[in-house]
């Protein structure tokens, strides 16, 4: 997980509240994402950026928005948290023609 | 659109015993393979990769080799350990494409 920095490590918030997850790296990658892992569903990806200024959705965004203002930061943002956006949630990043990616240590999140 | 099928678990075995977790999936075109591991707490750790068709990516022991014929990449191990317990992700990225599409995972616990 070298690189790739999640804050917090754990979250409850209630129905209705708001927050933001913080994935931060020091690898000046150009790729950031966000995926939730539920069991039984392996990880899903949730927003992405190729870029700083450029993001875009992934299979399920719905709940969450994101912003890319620097290299080094990939904020999600949950506007009104619901029970089913109890997760975990992976921040990872990538970069080059063959890359691979490379994950947080995942911030859990409980919405009651 | 792309997918990822992989062996459900959970997966127990004895220690020095072979493993093999079944790893099949469906793409357009020549996607990479990679096969991730997720240790109990952690993010995800990129155990081996493979780029191309016969390539066979390895580390720590694990083997896998992409098979474009039978559209597989299945994870292999000749002689596990307890310390290899661990949730097991397959998954790929489309040819120029930055996502990665994952399996739901194999859990693999190791006993002494």
């Amino acid at each position: 997980n070298a690189g790739v920095t999640q804050t917090p490590k754990f979250q409850v918030l209630k129905t209705g509240q708001s927050m933001t997850l913080q994935c931060a790296q020091d690898m000046n990658h150009e790729y950031m994402s966000w995926y939730r892992q539920d069991p039984g569903m392996g990880l899903r990806l949730i927003h992405y950026s190729v870029g700083a200024g450029i993001t875009d959705q992934g299979e399920v965004p719905n709940g969450y928005n994101v912003s890319r203002s620097t290299t080094e930061d990939f904020p999600l943002r949950l506007l009104s948290a619901a029970p089913s956006q109890t997760s975990v949630y992976f921040c990872a990043i990538g970069q080059g023609e063959n890359y691979e990616q490379y994950f947080g240590p995942g911030t859990r999140l409980t919405v009651t | 659109g792309d997918s990822v099928t992989q062996m459900e678990g959970p997966v127990t075995l004895s220690e020095e015993a072979f493993l093999t977790i079944n790893c099949t999936y469906t793409a357009t075109g020549y996607p990479s393979l990679f096969w991730y591991v997720q240790y109990p707490g952690e993010g995800l750790q990129l155990l081996l990769k493979a780029t191309k068709a016969d390539d066979k990516g390895s580390n720590k022991g694990f083997e896998a080799t992409y098979r474009k014929e039978t559209t597989s990449f299945h994870l292999e191990k000749g002689s596990v350990q307890v310390s290899d317990s661990a949730v097991y992700f397959c998954a790929l990225r489309g040819l120029g494409n930055y996502k990665l599409t994952f399996g739901k995972g194999t859990l693999l616990t190791v006993n002494p």
